[in-house]
């Protein structure tokens, strides 16, 4: 089953605009990731936010948590054309696993 | 880049054969996990190990055996490849598991035909 649905499945903006990207998920957690995955690679992670936190940064990656509505939000700053990648949220939805959601494709226009 | 390597990166086999594939790492971390990528799908936990010799089953673990008889290689076979196992496999490692608020750290995968 689910437990992370990232929301959309697809963006494409311009190089210099801002991407958020949303996720949902159904259970209570421990926390939640943020990966990144280029095309024929495998995933590399992002931020991983406590269920306690509300709000993470990284460079330009802003995490926020919103744990009453079971959702977060990855928001890009100024995008490159390096970002475009798929983008998926993982939870542990209370157990030893990592469940991902089916990502969402982001694609930076020069 | 974390020290994990996936062997063979490409492979094509025939339905009803075995095929292993091996996860090897070197930085000694104690979970190590085999998830399977597919369209629509997302990645799904097929087994994971939290330590040498020991393992449990993820989502999706009908049809596949893992073994892990050292800290750095957790192998996946399937016993009897079917075309539904067609898919893209990774495997993954972390030092101190999902409720250690650990993230994990992937390999490049291994894409795998079944004809």
């Amino acid at each position: 089953s689910q437990q992370g649905e990232e929301d959309p499945q697809a963006l494409s903006i311009q190089e210099g605009e801002n991407a958020t990207m949303n996720c949902s998920y159904k259970t209570s957690i421990n926390n939640l990731q943020w990966y990144r995955q280029n095309s024929g690679r495998g995933l590399v992670h992002l931020i991983l936010i406590r269920s306690n936190e509300r709000e993470k940064h990284s460079g330009r990656l802003r995490v926020t948590l919103d744990t009453s509505k079971k959702s977060s939000s990855l928001l890009i700053t100024a995008s490159r054309a390096a970002d475009t990648a798929s983008y998926f949220c993982a939870t542990d939805g209370g157990a030893q696993k990592l469940v991902f959601g089916q990502g969402t494709r982001l694609t930076i226009n020069p | 880049d974390a020290g994990i390597t996936q062997s063979p990166r490409h492979k094509v086999t025939e339905t009803g054969t075995p095929v292993t594939l091996r996860c090897h790492q070197t930085e000694n971390h104690r979970y190590m996990y085999w998830y399977r990528q597919d369209p629509g799908h997302g990645l799904r936990l097929i087994h994971y190990s939290y330590g040498v010799k020991d393992t449990d089953k993820g989502e999706v673990s009908d049809g596949y055996s893992v073994s892990r008889s050292k800290t750095e290689d957790f192998l996946l076979t399937l016993e009897s490849a079917t075309s539904s196992q067609t898919s893209v496999y990774f495997c993954a490692i972390s030092p101190g598991g999902v409720r250690g608020n650990q993230p994990q750290h992937f390999g490049d995968g291994t894409r795998l035909s079944i004809l």
